[in-house]
Formats: C-alpha cells, structure tokens, sequence
C-alpha cells in the first residue's frame, strides 16, 4: 500500500483557510488519493477524492501536484466544527487489496476563534 | 437517505465473554467493510465483503473474529472470547462497489470495553 506522511497537527484561525498537506511519493498511476476526517467520538467523514486533476465540492478542495507526489486539501473557511482528525489516505487499486483504505495517524487540526 | 447503522454504540462486555455487532449498510451498497480502531490510531481494515463473499480477511484474527453477511445486505462482527487487548471502536462501512473511485461511508461505530 502507497504511504502518506502528514504533518501530525495543525492550527488554524476561524474563517481563514486551512490547508492540509499530504505527500505520498509512492503513488501508482491508477490509486487515488481521498480525504476523510473523523470528529472526536464518531466514524469517519468522507470529504473528497481525485486521482490527477483538482477536484472541488462543497466541502473543500483537493489540490494533487503534477507529479501526483503529494496533495492538499483545502478548506476555504474554517470554522470551529471543522476541528478534526483529517486522514489522507491513497486508495489500492490492485492485487487482493484493491479498493482498501489504509489510514495512517492524520492531522488534528484546530480551529482556534 | 439513512446512512451506515450500526449497533449497539456502546458495549461493555467481561473478558472470555463473547460480543456481537451489526452493520447495515447504504441501501443498495453492495460493498461492506468492518474496521478496528484502537485510540489514538486510524481505523485499521478487518474484513471487507463483495455482496455475501469476504474478499479480504487477511487482517481478521480468525482464532476468536468471525464475520458473517449471509445475505449480501447487513452482517456481523463477533468475538469470542473477547480478551482485554479488543476494547476498541469497532467501525462499519459500505461503499456502491469496491473500486478505488467509489466513496466509502462509515457509521458511528461501536465501542466495546472489555474489563
């Protein structure tokens, strides 16, 4: 499975934007990257994927570089309920394991006010 | 649209004693996975079905983990005998398919406390 290296925490102020990043130079052509975060006591919160270009919903945006090496997920306007755990993960895409989700440790982000 | 149930929430169970949890998925998800997560750690895969087939359990400990989805829809995670090393949140999710670009939902998940 490709790994991901995410800063373990980050602070953000209330209404700016919090960006998120995320390498995973181990990367294949066909795995996608996709962004989950998880609020303290509950399951995890789907947020997007992408597998080469910039995707955006109502949530946040995923920027993923050229090379696929590394992405960030943006979201425009923090507020305090989006403080949470924030898991980048890449999606397996073969062998027995395709299609598994491998979570790492993720970011905490804090939205301070 | 309901999203993924499980229950119970929250389970105290004694040790060498056995435990059960049920998931329902999306309906219509035909993709059904079952997650380990310890605190402080992210979820970690237990078993994922395609309709009523486990097409990966590789990660399940088969000695005293058992999984079942009879009919392709709901199933259940048991333990039996649950040791102290198995409190921990027990999360179900469910995807339309198991292919990378299909989003998988999760529920809120079961917490078992063994003592």
């Amino acid at each position: 499975d490709a790994k991901t290296t995410q800063p373990p925490s980050m602070d953000c102020a209330e209404g700016r934007a919090a960006n998120l990043p995320c390498n995973h130079s181990t990367i294949s052509g066909n795995e996608y990257v996709y962004w989950y975060r998880q609020i303290h006591s509950q399951g995890p919160q789907y947020i997007i994927h992408g597998l080469k270009n910039n995707e955006t919903n109502e949530m946040a945006s995923l920027i993923i570089t050229e090379d696929r090496k590394s992405s960030t997920l943006i979201l425009p306007h923090a507020t305090l309920r989006d403080t949470a755990v924030y898991y980048c993960i890449v999606r397996n895409a073969g062998g027995t394991s395709y299609g598994k989700l491998t979570f790492g440790q993720g970011t905490i982000l804090t939205v301070h006010p | 649209e309901a999203g993924v149930v499980q229950s119970p929430r929250y389970k105290i169970i004694e040790k060498k004693q056995p435990v059960a949890f049920w998931c329902n998925p999306i309906s219509g998800h035909n993709t059904l996975y079952w997650y380990l997560q310890n605190l402080g750690q992210g979820p970690e895969l237990l078993i994922r079905y395609e309709n009523e087939e486990a097409v990966d359990d590789s990660q399940l400990p088969k000695d005293r983990f058992s999984a079942e989805r009879l009919k392709g829809v709901d199933s259940t995670l048991k333990i039996q005998p649950a040791e102290l090393g198995d409190s921990a949140v027990y999360l179900c999710a469910s995807s339309l398919g198991g292919q990378p670009n299909t989003e998988a939902f999760f529920g809120q998940g079961t917490r078992l406390t063994v003592v």
